[in-house]
């Protein structure tokens, strides 16, 4: 069965602190991960995909990077408002979620 | 350009009754997946439509069922509601793959329904 582990499952950053977020993955079969970020009381909302290992995609302060086994977002700078939970995904004959990382920046 | 809308947004129902919660997919998405996201876990997979058609189930009992109608818009229907059916159910739709890979999913901001 695929599996989705993200670590860790809450953060907490000062203003400006860079710190990278995990998502490490088994799955049979992979054709895509995804990003997103989720805030409270929303749908999550889309970041990125990534379909093959080496790959990396960047947007504002985020960046996305894909091994053979688990993923990195990397978060530059962060200001308070990235703070949300971070969900990651990957594509096999369904979509399977790990569980999020909180993170919380503060001013 | 409108994203996925959900109805309603709050639902509230006792032990057995029946719950039906609607979804408009993003115009010209053809695919609507439903997922049911309960506190302390994360997002499970219900259902996946598309073309009318239901393409893939999740681990879930008989009484989660759905459709999708001509126009793309779909239904997520849950008999016998039990307690543990509280949760944010999150709709979202996508279009078919293309060359360049398979497509995102966007969701809806969902349904809290809460059974007492």
């Amino acid at each position: 069965e695929d599996q989705v582990t993200q670590s860790p499952e809450a953060l907490r950053l000062q203003e400006g602190e860079s710190s990278s977020l995990n998502c490490s993955y088994t799955v049979s079969g992979l054709r895509g991960l995804f990003w997103y970020r989720q805030d409270p009381g929303k749908g999550p909302e889309f970041l990125f995909t990534l379909y093959s290992a080496g790959e990396e995609k960047e947007k504002e302060r985020l960046k996305a990077t894909l091994t053979k086994k688990e993923s990195f977002l990397h978060i530059t700078a962060p200001k308070p408002e990235d703070s949300a939970t971070y969900l990651c995904a990957v594509q096999a004959s369904k979509l399977t979620f790990g569980k999020g990382i909180t993170l919380s920046v503060r001013p | 350009e409108a994203g996925v809308t959900q109805s309603p947004t709050h639902l509230i129902k006792t032990r057995g009754q029946q719950a039906t919660l609607r979804c408009s997919p993003i115009s010209g998405h053809t695919s609507v997946y439903w997922y049911q996201q309960a506190l302390g876990l994360g997002l499970q997979f219900l259902l996946w439509y598309d073309e009318g058609e239901e393409r893939n189930r999740g681990n879930f009992p008989p009484r989660f069922s759905g459709r999708q109608f001509p126009n793309y818009s779909s239904e997520l229907n849950v008999n016998a509601l039990e307690l543990e059916d509280s949760a944010l159910y999150l709709c979202a739709s996508s279009q078919g793959d293309d060359a360049a890979g398979i497509q995102p999913q966007h969701f809806g901001d969902g349904t809290r329904l809460s059974i007492l």
